[in-house]
């Protein structure tokens, strides 16, 4: 079975401090994609990353990051210079990639880190 | 925005009522799925619809059930509903790619 855990509940920051979230998932599969969504009060889940499991290479976008270490089955996260736009729920989530001809296959998120920005 | 639409945006039940919820899917994709997220805790996988037919459960009673159309539009259905149900409900899209486009998702409240 897969499990996602996401062991920081809330996260307070004040504006243009760093800020990393944490993820360890569990999977049997060999192949497997992980994800990050953050979700605003608005309730909507917003894309940010998907990482294939077989690469391992950090990835940067903007003030984002993301650490990938498949020894230790973690994919953290990172704001750089944080905002109070930055404010939300962040999920990770895993999918396994077995291959079907079908595509996005079912997510399994963590209970989520809710981040705070403070002004 | 993602292109997912969902309606209605709220909808309030009592409990043994039946609900529907609905779910455009982004131009394009072919496959929807459905997740449950109660208050505080991440989504679940309830199920999944590839060119029309289901194609993965997870963890949820036949109770609840759904459709997908042929311009791959879905309707998830809640039967005989409890107060447990009450609940955001999240339709995602996908092609081919793994990165699923969720929709503004449905809130659902039974009393």
């Amino acid at each position: 079975a897969q499990k996602v855990t996401q062991a920081q509940t809330e996260i307070s920051v004040v504006e243009k401090e760093d800020v990393t979230l944490d993820c360890v998932y569990e999977t049997r599969d060999t192949t497997y994609y992980l994800f990050w969504y953050k979700q605003p009060p608005s309730g909507e889940l917003v894309f940010l990353i998907r990482r294939n499991s077989f690469d391992e290479q950090n990835e940067i976008s903007g003030r984002y990051s993301w650490n990938f270490q498949k020894s230790t089955s973690s994919f953290n996260f990172t704001i750089t210079a944080s905002q109070v736009v930055d404010s939300a729920v962040y999920f990770c989530a895993l999918s396994e990639a077995g291959g079907r001809e079908t595509s996005g296959s079912r997510l399994t998120f963590g209970e989520g880190t809710q981040l705070t920005v403070n002004p | 925005e993602t292109g997912v639409t969902q309606s209605p945006t709220h909808l309030i039940k009592t409990r043994g009522q039946q609900v529907t919820l609905r779910c455009s899917s982004q131009s394009g994709h072919n496959t929807v799925s459905w997740y449950q997220q109660a208050l505080g805790q991440g989504p679940q996988f309830i199920f999944q619809y590839y060119r029309e037919e289901e194609n993965g459960r997870g963890n949820f009673p036949p109770r609840f059930s759904g459709l997908q159309f042929p311009n791959y539009s879905s309707e998830l259905n809640v039967n005989a509903l409890e107060l447990d149900d009450s609940a955001l409900y999240l339709c995602a899209s996908s092609r081919n790619s793994y990165e699923q486009y969720f929709g503004p998702g449905t809130r659902l409240t039974v009393t």
